[in-house]
């Protein structure tokens, strides 16, 4: 199975910062790689699918970028709607894996 | 819209079996994979498998093989999750998700998972409890 793991697994910032989470997988996946959002009590939402393409509906100040094994995702400017907990997932193969999660907090 | 209607909480006792449902409208059923993912309580995010819309193939995690079992029936557009032998790790939030990739004639290129989980059920909580 493919391991992916999630740094930091929490970070605390401000509306206004500019947020940057990492993503590394335990073997190449190219670019098979998605980004979820995922508040409390709610279903996760796409937000970046193949490494860096933005999901319809998500504002640009979410992107991703990266390939092979290590990946980001960032938020150029956060917002109070962006407080949330962050998964990456593979798609390379079976079983899909998810990171760990980021907890963004203020 | 696009849209993943769950059926509602169940409380069961180790040993039983749960079936949970999840609904489809707004789109093609047979053109897109639906997948299942899990969430035990304050703990992260963990993919139970797939079923294709078109022909009801399947591709499930090992770790669960032997306990669970997918289905859809295409008359009603609903994909359906059975899980066995329930033991009380399995408590957890049950969602259904739509695969974004347009399957055709069953295959999505690049692959399935490729473009994502677009479209989500609301979750339906399974509590297994003696």
């Amino acid at each position: 199975d493919i391991q992916m793991t999630q740094s930091p697994s929490s970070l605390s910032a401000s509306v206004g910062d500019r947020v940057t989470i990492t993503c590394r997988a335990s073997q190449s996946i190219t670019t098979y790689l998605n980004w979820f959002q995922q508040k409390p009590g709610r279903a996760p939402n796409l937000l970046i699918y193949a490494a860096s393409s933005l999901q319809g509906g998500v504002p640009s100040r979410f992107s991703g970028s990266g390939s092979g094994t290590d990946f980001t995702l960032t938020i150029s400017s956060l917002q109070p709607e962006d407080f949330a907990t962050y998964y990456c997932q593979q798609s390379y193969s079976t079983p899909l894996t998810f990171g760990g999660g980021t907890k963004v907090e203020i | 819209q696009v849209q993943m209607v769950q059926s509602g909480a169940e409380v069961k006792k180790p040993g039983a079996s749960v079936k949970v449902s999840c609904k489809a409208s707004g789109y093609t059923f047979t053109n897109f994979h639906i997948n299942w993912v899990r969430q035990a309580p304050g703990q992260g995010l963990e993919w139970m498998g797939w079923i294709s819309g078109y022909n009801g193939h399947t591709n499930c995690a090992q770790k669960l093989q032997g306990r669970v079992t997918m289905t859809t029936d295409r008359s009603t557009h609903t994909a359906y999750m059975e899980l066995r032998s329930l033991r009380s790790d399995d408590t957890a939030v049950y969602y259904c998700a739509r695969d974004a990739g347009l399957a055709l004639f069953g295959v999505v290129v690049p692959g399935v998972g490729y473009y994502g989980m677009d479209v989500w059920g609301q979750g339906t909580t399974v509590t297994v409890s003696s």
